[in-house]
């Protein structure tokens, strides 16, 4: 049983450079999500996805894309890496009819722009 | 003013001991409350949720207070397993639906 997964887990990049974070989640949920954490932050939602082709911004979707093709794939892309977006990424995922708090989340990708 | 609050810490806490935290939250019409754990460089779990009559799982207690806004959790009988950091997680409002705010986390130290 995977659940969900990210990768990479480890990325180191340039200034500039586009980025993309996959996601992936095999228990079929409904929605998923992406964010960042940062000291002094928290965690802080980036985006999130309700389904299939339905995604929405969350509190900090400056400087990122997603898409959502397919139910268990939701990938994050950094157009244009700036230091700022320094940062662990979680991807996390619920199901229809979980409560709204009831997420589960992956391992992390760790990323710095250099 | 952040939408969600917690004491940092460490809390630093002999093992087998009480220990207990709060966290405050800023908007008064925020809907679910929920407690999560999070390990050193590992992804945050869903601890439990908060309910207004407060609950309980087994050596955990969190508890609502809704007039003065902000929840806590309480470790009882504290092991070495519960070093971690907790997260204090908000629904801002009901048409916030998914959107969780998360607390900056309350480190636990349990030491023997």
């Amino acid at each position: 049983d995977a659940g969900i997964t990210q990768s990479p887990r480890y990325k180191i990049t340039e200034t500039g450079r586009q980025v993309t974070l996959m996601c992936h989640q095999t228990w079929s949920h409904s929605y998923m999500f992406w964010y960042r954490q940062d000291l002094g932050h928290g965690l802080r939602l980036i985006y999130y996805s309700a389904a299939a082709d339905i995604t929405d911004k969350g509190e900090v979707p400056d400087g990122y894309v997603v898409s959502r093709s397919k139910t268990e794939n939701f990938p994050l892309t950094l157009e244009s890496a700036t230091r700022s977006q320094t940062s662990v990424y979680f991807c996390a995922s619920r199901p229809l009819g979980g409560g709204a708090g009831e997420q589960y989340f992956g391992p992390g990708t760790r990323l710095t722009v250099t | 003013r952040k939408e969600v609050e917690q004491d940092p810490g460490p809390f630093n806490v002999p093992e087998g001991a009480t220990v207990a935290f709060n966290c405050t939250y800023s908007n008064s019409a925020s809907q679910s409350f929920f407690w999560y754990r999070q390990d050193c460089r590992k992804e945050p779990k869903l601890l439990m949720s908060v309910y207004s009559s407060g609950n309980e799982d087994g050596r955990f207690t969190a508890q609502l207070n809704r007039a003065s806004q902000y929840i806590s959790l309480l470790i009882r009988d504290s092991k070495l397993s519960d070093s971690a950091t907790y997260l204090c997680v908000v629904t801002p409002t009901a048409a916030a639906g998914n959107k969780l705010t998360f607390g900056g986390g309350t480190r636990v130290l349990v030491k023997p």
